[in-house]
């Protein structure tokens, strides 16, 4: 398979459950993001990951836990959700060139689409 | 601090007819801009960008975008749109000036309706 992909594409929890969400980029790129998409809403960053590295949390509950074991996989391990949890979560990749990580022309997963009951 | 204003949820338009997707931005150096698309069940895909340059920018699809900075605008526009053409289309922004972090800041988002 090619591109990005994401498992899985629907996941039903309760508040107490834990899960896991799984991103893999076939691109050989070396940046990975999380992107929450709720409707009506701009698209929210969560974490970036560059060179396997965190390199941005933007203020997100603990959770959510995101882990990059290698540059080709992505994880949010999820825990204790609330309702306003659910929504569709997006990984993306794209590749860093030099010291300076440029998040453009991002290459989108097709999302998992998360219900919080 | 960016920002991305993208002022309507929803175009309709038919089929033929051109389309225009209106964008503005807020930044305090010089702004790095891009449109993206979402088709259904699908994540976002890269349609063009600017940087610099000449400020008629041309992407995938048939699609262009004019930068103009007097009015910090970054419309998305098709001469002739398609049905197929029918998405959701974001535009975002990186600042160039101060880096913007690690991130593009993106719109809402506008629903693109094209009809027979």
């Amino acid at each position: 398979e090619t591109g990005v992909t994401q498992t899985p594409r629907h996941l039903v929890m309760g508040m107490t459950n834990k899960k896991s969400l799984k991103c893999e980029q076939h691109l050989g790129h070396n940046a990975m993001y999380w992107y929450k998409q709720s409707a009506k809403k701009p698209l929210e960053l969560m974490f970036v990951y560059s060179l396997e590295e965190r390199v941005e949390n933007n203020s997100v509950p603990s959770r959510f836990s995101p882990e990059c074991p290698n540059s080709s996989h992505l994880f949010l391990h999820l825990h204790t959700l609330q309702p306003e949890d659910s929504a569709l979560y997006l990984c993306a990749s794209s590749q860093q060139t030099g010291l300076v990580l440029v998040p453009d022309e991002q290459f989108f997963g097709p999302g998992t689409r998360l219900t919080v009951l | 601090a960016q920002s991305v204003a993208q002022p309507e949820d929803q175009v309709n338009v038919a089929e033929g007819n051109p389309l225009t997707v209106k964008c503005t931005y807020s930044v305090s150096g010089n702004p790095y801009l891009f449109w993206y698309v979402q088709y259904p069940n699908r994540g976002l895909q890269f349609l063009l960008k600017y940087i610099t340059g000449d400020n008629l920018v041309k992407g995938s699809y048939g699609f262009e975008a004019e930068f103009n900075k007097s009015q910090t605008s970054f419309h998305l526009k098709k001469p002739s749109a398609l049905v197929s053409d029918s998405a959701l289309y974001f535009c975002a922004v990186r600042d160039l000036d101060t880096g913007g972090g690690n991130k593009l800041t993106f719109g809402t988002g506008t629903q693109l309706k094209v009809e027979l």
